[in-house]
């Protein structure tokens, strides 16, 4: 099935560690998003890409890095994880010419 | 004044109740609409996607959109335990744009 996957689903790590969240995608759209949820504050963009050549930071993209390896693939790093980087990190796509935006089923990443 | 408000509940309602969910925005630009539906633990599905104002029915559910008012709405007839979510409403100003703007979802519960 054209799906959107994520590794890991769940993850611990400790302060100072670096992390990578990794995210594909087999349904054939070409921009792709990363965003953080916490209660309270709701979804937040980290960055996005609308091609392989093409990264943009989001509202929140301090501490974090990402890479677009190819079309169907974007990895989220936190060079230095911090507690308050413990959140649920979805990534999402979006098909050519439209607004819709597919998530895939979250990472939750705890840092101690 | 944020962008998009949504006020995040919890709401419960009993099986087979009409349930009401709202969004208000402030950017008279936005356009696009959309509905995303999140279980516990899962990324946010699409449920219904509008474009300007008037109204969509898919199924029990209605997505209604008042330019006018900025306000948003989507209805959920005969609920279904099933329908117990957290509700995400999202909107955006350009077709195939930057990013969507979420709201912060509402919490629904229905008891059977």
């Amino acid at each position: 099935d054209a799906d959107v996957t994520q590794t890991p689903r769940n993850r611990i790590t400790k302060t100072g560690k670096r992390i990578m969240l990794e995210c594909s995608q087999t349904k054939g759209h070409d921009r792709m998003y990363w965003y953080r949820q916490d209660p309270g504050l709701g979804l937040r963009l980290i960055y996005y890409s609308f091609d392989v050549k093409d990264i943009n930071k989001g509202e929140i993209s301090d501490g974090y890095s990402v890479s677009r390896q190819a079309q169907a693939k974007f990895s989220l790093s936190l060079e230095s994880a911090i507690p308050n980087q413990t959140a649920l990190y979805f990534c999402a796509t979006a098909p050519p010419g439209k607004n819709e935006q597919y998530f895939g089923p979250g990472t939750r990443l705890t840092v101690t | 004044q944020k962008e998009v408000e949504q006020d995040p509940g919890p709401l419960s309602v009993p099986e087979g109740a009409i349930v009401s969910l709202n969004c208000t925005y402030s950017n008279s630009a936005f356009q696009y609409f959309m509905w995303y539906r999140q279980y516990s633990r899962k990324g946010p599905e699409l449920l219904m996607y509008t474009y300007s104002s008037g109204n969509k029915e898919d199924g029990r559910f209605t997505a209604q959109v008042d330019k006018s008012s900025k306000y948003i709405s989507l209805f959920i007839r005969d609920s279904q335990p099933s329908d117990s979510a957290t509700y995400l409403c999202a909107m955006s100003a350009v077709q195939a744009g930057t990013a969507l703007i979420f709201g912060k979802g509402t919490t629904l519960s229905v008891s059977s």
